[in-house]
Order: C-alpha cells, then sequence, then structure tokens
C-alpha cells in the first residue's frame, strides 16, 4: 500500500511569488492535514480537508490556502511568499477526521525563501 | 486553544539507560496522546499512542503513561539503542475536533555510546 506522497520535496523561491504544494493520501484515507514544521516551533497546524471541506484553520494568514479533489488529493498554496515562510511543509492522511486518529506523514515539501 | 509543553528540549543519555520525556497540555477535554518520532531528514512516524480511558501502554521498551487530573503524559524509552536517536513529539487530540493534532515543540534524544 503506497504511503504519502508529497511533491515537490524541494524548491527554492523568492520573495513575493507563489508556491503550490501537493500531496496524494493512503488509498482510502480522506482526511488530508497539512503542518508547517520549523526548527523553533515544531509542527504547527495548517489547515484539515475531509471529504473536500476545509474542517478547520490553524493560525496562519490569509496567504496559506489549501483545497481537496474529489480523489482525496490536497494542494496548499502560498501566496506572497516571505522569508518566514522557509520551512518543511508536512501533510498527513487519516481514514476519518484526524482530530484523535493516527496520522501517517508525508516526507514533506522544503520550502526555502530567498 | 490548546496548549502543549514538552521538557526536555534535549536529552542525553548513557546506551542502556532509560529515557523520559514529559508533556503537559491545557485542555481537559484532549483525550488522545501519540507520540511521534523523527529520525533526521525523515518524516515523523507515530511510536505509540494512549487514549484517555487507560493509564499506561506498552510496547516492548517504550511505555507511556498518562495523567489526566494533572495533564500530564509521559514517554518512557528503557535499555535505550543508538538507533532511538531522534527527535521526539508528544501531541493531543480530541475527537471530532477540528483543529487537527496540538504537537509539542520536541526533544532532541542524544544516545551515547
Amino acid at each position: 500500500k503506497a504511503g504519502v506522497t508529497q511533491t515537490p520535496r524541494y524548491l527554492i523561491k523568492t520573495r513575493g511569488q507563489q508556491v503550490t504544494l501537493s500531496c496524494s493520501p493512503i488509498s482510502g484515507h480522506r482526511s488530508v492535514s497539512w503542518y508547517q514544521q520549523t526548527p523553533g516551533q515544531g509542527l504547527q497546524f495548517l489547515f484539515e480537508y475531509f471529504s473536500e471541506t476545509q474542517r478547520n484553520k490553524g493560525n496562519f494568514p490569509g496567504r496559506f490556502s489549501g483545497r481537496q479533489f474529489s480523489n482525496s488529493r490536497s494542494e496548499m498554496n502560498v501566496s506572497t511568499l516571505e522569508l518566514g515562510d522557509s520551512a518543511l511543509y508536512l501533510c498527513a492522511s487519516s481514514s476519518t477526521a484526524s482530530g484523535a486518529n493516527v496520522l501517517t506523514f508525508g516526507a514533506g515539501s522544503r520550502l526555502t525563501v530567498l | 486553544g490548546e496548549n502543549v509543553e514538552q521538557h526536555p528540549s534535549t536529552l542525553s543519555v548513557q546506551e542502556g539507560d532509560s529515557a523520559v520525556i514529559k508533556c503537559t497540555y491545557s485542555d481537559s477535554a484532549s483525550n488522545y496522546f501519540p507520540w511521534y518520532k523523527q529520525e533526521l531528514g525523515k518524516r515523523p512516524q507515530l511510536i505509540i499512542d494512549i487514549r484517555s480511558n487507560v493509564g499506561e501502554k506498552k510496547d516492548q521498551r517504550i511505555a507511556v503513561t498518562l495523567n489526566k487530573t494533572a495533564k500530564h503524559f509521559s514517554l518512557h524509552i528503557t535499555e535505550t539503542q543508538p538507533e532511538d536517536s531522534a527527535v521526539y513529539f508528544c501531541a493531543t487530540g480530541i475527537p471530532g475536533g477540528a483543529d487537527g493534532l496540538t504537537f509539542g515543540k520536541g526533544t532532541h534524544l542524544i544516545i551515547q555510546p
């Protein structure tokens, strides 16, 4: 059974640009969550999608957005990139809504903003 | 919202000794407490979890204990081995909650040979 797949794995952008990251969950999983990982802050919740609906959003500005498709694949977008957006972006899938269920993480997309 | 504090941030132990990592949380509605291990350059992986209807759970050399009254839970690793070197994250979750898991900031466990 394939795991959680994230693309691209690495990318470099400049301030002001935008970026789109993709996540394919484990087959059959309907919940996809996104987390931002930075050395000082650990893993911070961005948002979760379940059956194409955003369930909630963490404490991030409106420049961070996402969506989920009917096949459960999810994308997140960051517009008007800032230096502080440099981080590892992890997505995780779960068979049901993730409030209290096992998350399986992808390998992450490492974003560097110059 | 939920706040999870994790201590220590770095823990160095001799190979074969035990390691204990502690987390406290603020939201009494939390009742799912997983621990994730992240090796250098790799993804976080679940190593053990506990739900609030039990106070302790063991899986070979690792165990988690939970004290809901005091709102803290701990990860215990016995007979530590070099492959235990990693960053460990605790987290809390609320069944049906829409805010995902709330993670601690992590503990870097170093196993000294």
